[in-house]
């Protein structure tokens, strides 16, 4: 049973260019949620989706970010337009219907890194 | 609204000494609490989580924590660790009912030989 997988694990990017990173869930998990973590920070929460669904976003920059978790793949984060600022470690989470209550289960990051 | 403050961001140890690790959160409601860890270049790992019942919760690798209402702290324990055990870990909250996790920013706990 494989866990959240996450992909690329690195990606650099120059500034002006997109950024798309990929979150599995774990299966039979529905929920997704990402978070951000700045160098020496915790992790700030994105949003949270559901299948063809966006449940909260109230995480998620106003401007350059959007996220998606259509019927069918993986949920996609992407980021137009990078900036500098933008360099972080992005983890994705899943967890079963029931809500998170249960503790999510969490991928490995991407750690994207713009030059 | 939720906060999780961690009072320590970093916690150096000597291998085999006890060590706590200490986390307060601030909420109206009744709430869920997490510790997890993350060791150098991966994700998180759920070392334990309170929901209800017993106050003190036994997590994998011989942790522990307790979870104090008064004081409103879920300080996480462990009686003897070992150099494997360096590593980030994270205290966070859910309230009652919500799905959204806070984090608190992590204490690095570095253990020493």
């Amino acid at each position: 049973n494989a866990g959240v997988m996450q992909n690329p694990r690195h990606l650099v990017r120059r500034r002006g260019q997109e950024a798309r990173l990929r979150c599995s869930p774990m299966k039979g998990h529905s929920h997704v949620y990402w978070y951000r973590q700045l160098p020496e920070e915790g992790l700030k929460f994105m949003v949270y989706l559901q299948k063809e669904n966006i449940i909260d976003e109230s995480g998620m920059p106003k401007e350059r970010f959007s996220a998606e978790f259509p019927k069918e793949g993986p949920s996609i984060l992407r980021i137009q337009q990078v900036v500098r600022g933008d360099s972080a470690a992005y983890f994705c989470a899943s967890s079963p219907p029931g809500q998170g209550i249960g503790g999510y289960t969490f991928g490995s990051g991407t750690r994207l890194t713009v030059v | 609204a939720q906060s999780v403050t961690q009072l320590d961001s970093q916690v150096p140890v000597f291998e085999e000494a006890p060590v706590e690790l200490r986390c307060n959160y601030s909420s109206s409601v009744s709430v869920y609490l997490f510790w997890y860890v993350q060791y150098p270049n991966q994700g998180l790992q759920l070392l334990l989580k309170y929901l209800s019942g017993s106050t003190l919760v036994k997590g994998i690798n011989s942790f522990e924590a307790e979870f104090n209402k008064s004081q409103t702290s879920f300080h996480l324990r462990k009686p003897s660790v070992h150099i494997s055990d360096t590593a980030e870990y994270f205290c966070a909250v859910s309230e009652g009912g919500g799905f959204k996790t806070i984090f608190g920013a992590g204490t690095r706990l570095f253990v020493k030989a």
